[in-house]
């Protein structure tokens, strides 16, 4: 069963502050990734890593930044936090797959960020 | 560039009512389709794919090629059904999902 967990399920921060928001996942998946849902707006992919140390901007990069250092752990970084990034943040991991793969993704419960 | 569109943000249906989720899509490539749901305080899951032409809890969904469609369809709502239903592509080379706007889907009795 595969687990993917996140560090809080409710963060509040105020305007400026750094936020770290960590994500863990047990299943030894390359891929991992960062969303924000948002109401009306659906999912909406953040950041993007297939492998340590790599990363691939997602729809809505900006005010975000990740870091990959081990396969298992994928961070979300807010460098300065503003009150439009309050929203819910979901990661998810899955396998690497090639173009005619159609890996499942496995979501963690999600971080309800709000920023005051 | 790919696009997932799914028109209703709210479907309600009666117990027992066929139900139809809606689902438009736009993509170049050959697609890749998938529906996944999120009942009230769960994670996000996957409750199925076109390539393996399943039914999921009574759900189905068929890729029309021709209308870039894939509805999920169940022909007898249960209350349990009540949840967040997202439609998504695969993209990426087989890696990233772009997922549409969601659809809530409220089963009254």
């Amino acid at each position: 069963d595969v687990k993917v967990t996140q560090s809080s399920r409710y963060l509040v921060k105020r305007t400026g502050e750094k936020v770290f928001l960590e994500c863990v996942q047990d299943m030894d998946h390359e891929n991992m990734f960062w969303y924000r849902q948002d109401p009306g707006l659906g999912l909406r992919l953040i950041y993007f890593s297939y492998d340590v140390k790599m990363k691939e901007k997602g729809d809505i990069p900006e005010g975000y930044s990740v870091s990959r250092e081990k396969k298992e752990r994928f961070s979300l970084i807010l460098e300065s936090a503003s009150t439009n990034q309050t929203s819910m943040y979901l990661c998810a991991s899955s396998l690497y797959g090639g173009p005619l793969s159609y890996n499942e993704q496995f979501f963690g419960p999600g971080t309800r960020l709000t920023v005051l | 560039a790919q696009r997932v569109t799914q028109p209703e943000k709210l479907l309600s249906v009666f117990k027992g009512a066929p139900v139809e989720l809606k689902c438009n899509y736009s993509y170049s490539g050959s697609p890749e389709l998938f529906w996944y749901v999120q009942y009230s305080r769960q994670r996000l899951q996957l409750l199925l794919r076109h390539i393996s032409r399943e039914s999921i809890k009574g759900f189905t969904a068929d890729l029309n090629k021709g209308e870039t469609s894939f509805h999920l369809k169940k022909p007898f709502a249960q209350e349990e059904d009540s949840a967040m239903y997202y439609c998504a592509l695969l993209t990426g080379g087989g890696n990233k999902l772009t997922f549409g706007t969601g659809t809530q889907l409220k089963v009254e009795l």
